[in-house]
């Protein structure tokens, strides 16, 4: 079946622009993850939802970054005001439920840069 | 606090020759341990994941994980190595305790030589 789809796969923008990458979770999955993936490190959490809501934030960097998932399937993460540093593969994870025992797919990745 | 910890960024093993690529964990409740491979401009694929029972985890493509409570560890195992194994493999752990998230280590790119 179809596994986790993420669009664009790669995105250049200038500093201070604004950003949207959307995700797109494996069909019935109704927890989303979204990872920060920088150059030469692990993926980095930055936000969790359970079916609409953001239940988990904790791991977003600041305000200048905002995640939805108003139909509790596809998901965009917004990026206002970019900065170089926000230069990182963003990737988007998908789980059947939110329990320890279940396994995160993973799609492909955005690859963001900021000049 | 959380975290995941892969000593070795590099692991370099011949064509045929077992390999081990590290991992040891920190968490405050169970750990959930699992390992996930990535080639150039893909996505992280699943290999396997501990959770609990025989400490000894088989996955995709031959390789098998040992999970160690008292060494904190988990390693990654295959009997023999292929020249496509090479890749970059990620541990990484889910807190019981906080299970939202994983923590991944900082990943160790194996080569395998033909």
């Amino acid at each position: 079946g179809a596994g986790v789809s993420q669009t664009p796969s790669n995105k250049v923008t200038e500093k201070g622009k604004y950003v949207e990458l959307r995700c797109d979770p494996i069909s019935g999955h109704t927890a989303l993850y979204w990872y920060r993936q920088s150059l030469g490190q692990g993926p980095e959490f930055l936000i969790y939802f359970q079916g609409t809501g953001a239940a988990d934030d904790s791991g977003l960097p600041n305000d200048r970054f905002f995640a939805v998932r108003p139909e509790g399937s596809v998901s965009t993460l917004k990026i206002q005001r970019t900065e170089r540093g926000d230069s990182a593969v963003y990737l988007c994870a998908s789980s059947l439920l939110p329990r320890h025992t279940d396994t995160q797919y993973f799609g492909p990745g955005t690859r963001l840069t900021v000049l | 606090a959380q975290s995941v910890a892969q000593p070795e960024d590099q692991v370099n093993v011949a064509e045929g020759n077992p390999l081990t690529v590290k991992c040891t964990y920190s968490v405050s409740g169970n750990p959930y341990l699992f390992w996930y491979v990535q080639y150039p401009n893909r996505g992280l694929q699943f290999l396997l994941k501990y959770i609990t029972g025989d400490n000894l985890v088989k996955g995709s493509y031959g390789f098998e994980a040992e999970f160690n409570k008292s060494q904190t560890s988990f390693h990654l195992k295959k009997p023999s190595a292929l020249v496509s194994d090479s890749a970059l493999y990620f541990c990484a752990v889910r807190d019981g305790d906080n299970f939202n998230k994983f923590y991944f280590g900082s990943g160790t790119k194996l080569n395998v030589k033909p």
